[in-house]
């Protein structure tokens, strides 16, 4: 299960609170993404980078913020503003010229 | 921007018997469509995709079939065993850009031994 890795597995949180997600991986994939899962639902794509110091907003970006500082690091913070952050968040990873994404295992975000 | 719909959300068979999910997207330049197995807890697993330029593609009891004109690409999973339950979700993306996927909203599919 190497490659992508995310902490913590489980992280509880207070309501106000912002919580940061890390997502590393060691794969030198250029592309980064984060999405969101929610029971029954597909996942969707909150943000993604494809190169060092360069992000764009997904399809559900609205409280959330990400930094892409190191190729390998692609860490997510989950603000306040966020109203309904209880969710499964996944991080993915592609190589440039690739299609395929590969996922991390994940983090379970409850809000308290 | 692209919508991918997937049927059925829930799927039960008889252990040996196939399963078939469908899903249909909106957008008529994404041309890679994956599929990914996801079970319960644990991250999604690419178990086969398929591009545009490609009909149809088979990897053991696995199979994809695209029909681009229809806009609609489906999984078929044969002689099924009880492994194979867990929930699959479609997606699809556009080359050229980041590639970004769009997800289908999942299936759960049960295998009864």
């Amino acid at each position: 299960d190497g490659g992508i890795t995310q902490s913590p597995k489980y992280l509880f949180r207070k309501e106000g609170q912002n919580v940061t997600l890390s997502c590393e991986q060691n794969l030198n994939h250029d592309a980064m993404y984060w999405y969101r899962q929610d029971p029954g639902q597909g996942l969707r794509l909150i943000y993604y980078s494809q190169i060092v110091n360069d992000f764009q907003k997904g399809d559900i970006a609205e409280g959330y913020s990400v930094s892409r500082e190191k190729k390998e690091s692609f860490p997510l913070t989950v603000t306040s503003a966020q109203k309904n952050p209880t969710a499964f968040y996944l991080c993915a990873s592609r190589t440039s010229g690739s299609n395929e994404q590969f996922f991390g295992p994940g983090t379970r975000l409850t809000v308290l | 921007g692209e919508n991918v719909e997937q049927h059925p959300s829930t799927l039960s068979v008889q252990e040996g018997d196939s399963a078939v999910i469908k899903c249909t997207y909106s957008d008529s330049a994404s041309n890679y469509f994956p599929w990914y197995k996801q079970e319960l807890g644990k991250r999604p697993q690419l178990i086969i995709d398929i591009r545009s330029n490609v009909g149809e593609k088979k990897d053991q009891r696995i199979a994809v079939t695209l029909n681009k004109t229809a806009k609609h690409f489906s999984l078929h999973i044969t002689e099924t065993q009880p492994e194979d339950s867990a929930v699959y979700f479609c997606a699809a993306s556009r080359a050229g850009s980041a590639r970004q996927l769009t997800f289908g909203s999942g299936t759960q599919l049960t295998v009864l031994p």
